[in-house]
């Protein structure tokens, strides 16, 4: 399996201007989650899916952001308009839908987004 | 509020050497605790996994220990190489996909 795949693996963009970041989570998955990771916060949990449908978003900054997920390998976040403050590394990951707490989180290799 | 607190934040040590990274919680409730490590550049990759009546976990050279009762965990690294240079974070599960992340410590090995 290659694993989660994310898209662009970097973006530099203007302030102002719409960012779509792209996710494709391991085959069989049913839960994906988008965080946002930065040297002072450290990493944050934005939004989680689960069969495609969004259970927790209490995680978003602003309604600037917004993620959707039409189907069981795709899933995209938007930041529109993009502020500098918005610089960060983008992480998506995925994992089984399994009851167990040891259910483990494998995560993208990010997409490291600047917004000049 | 729910917090996961590491230390130190960066440490470099010589290749060969061991080193020890702590993390300090304090959350409600508990589930489990991990350290994960992020190599520049990747994504976090599991390590080990505790839950609240495990008091140690080995992976290879890595070990790390619980006290649910201090709420602490320490995750050594014995006989560090080069490819251990990476950020290694703590985090606390409260429940079911609910995590809580600490900031991490940067642990570059020197040759």
């Amino acid at each position: 399996d290659a694993g989660v795949i994310q898209s662009p693996r970097h973006e530099v963009t203007e302030m102002g201007q719409e960012v779509t970041l792209r996710c494709k989570p391991i085959s069989g998955h049913d839960y994906l989650f988008w965080y946002r990771q930065t040297m002072m916060r450290g990493l944050e949990l934005l939004i989680y899916f689960n069969n495609n449908v969004p259970i927790d978003d209490s995680g978003m900054p602003e309604d600037r952001f917004s993620a959707k997920m039409p189907n069981a390998s795709f899933s995209t976040l938007k930041i529109q308009p993009s502020e500098p403050r918005d610089s960060a590394v983008y992480f998506c990951a995925s994992s089984l839908d399994r009851e167990s707490y040891t259910d483990t989180q494998y995560f993208g290799p990010g997409t490291r987004l600047t917004v000049l | 509020k729910n917090q996961v607190e590491q230390s130190p934040q960066s440490l470099i040590i010589l290749e060969g050497k061991n080193c020890t990274l702590q993390c300090n919680y304090t959350v409600s409730p508990f589930s489990n605790l991990r350290w994960y490590k992020q190599d520049t550049g990747r994504g976090p990759v599991s390590l080990t996994i505790m839950t609240f009546s495990e008091n140690t976990k080995s992976n290879g050279r890595y070990t790390a220990t619980l006290d649910a009762d201090t709420k602490q965990s320490s995750l050594h690294i014995t006989a560090s190489q080069l490819s251990d240079s990476a950020s290694y974070i703590c985090v606390v599960y409260t429940g079911f996909q609910k995590l809580v992340f600490g900031t991490g410590t940067r642990l570059l090995v020197s040759p």
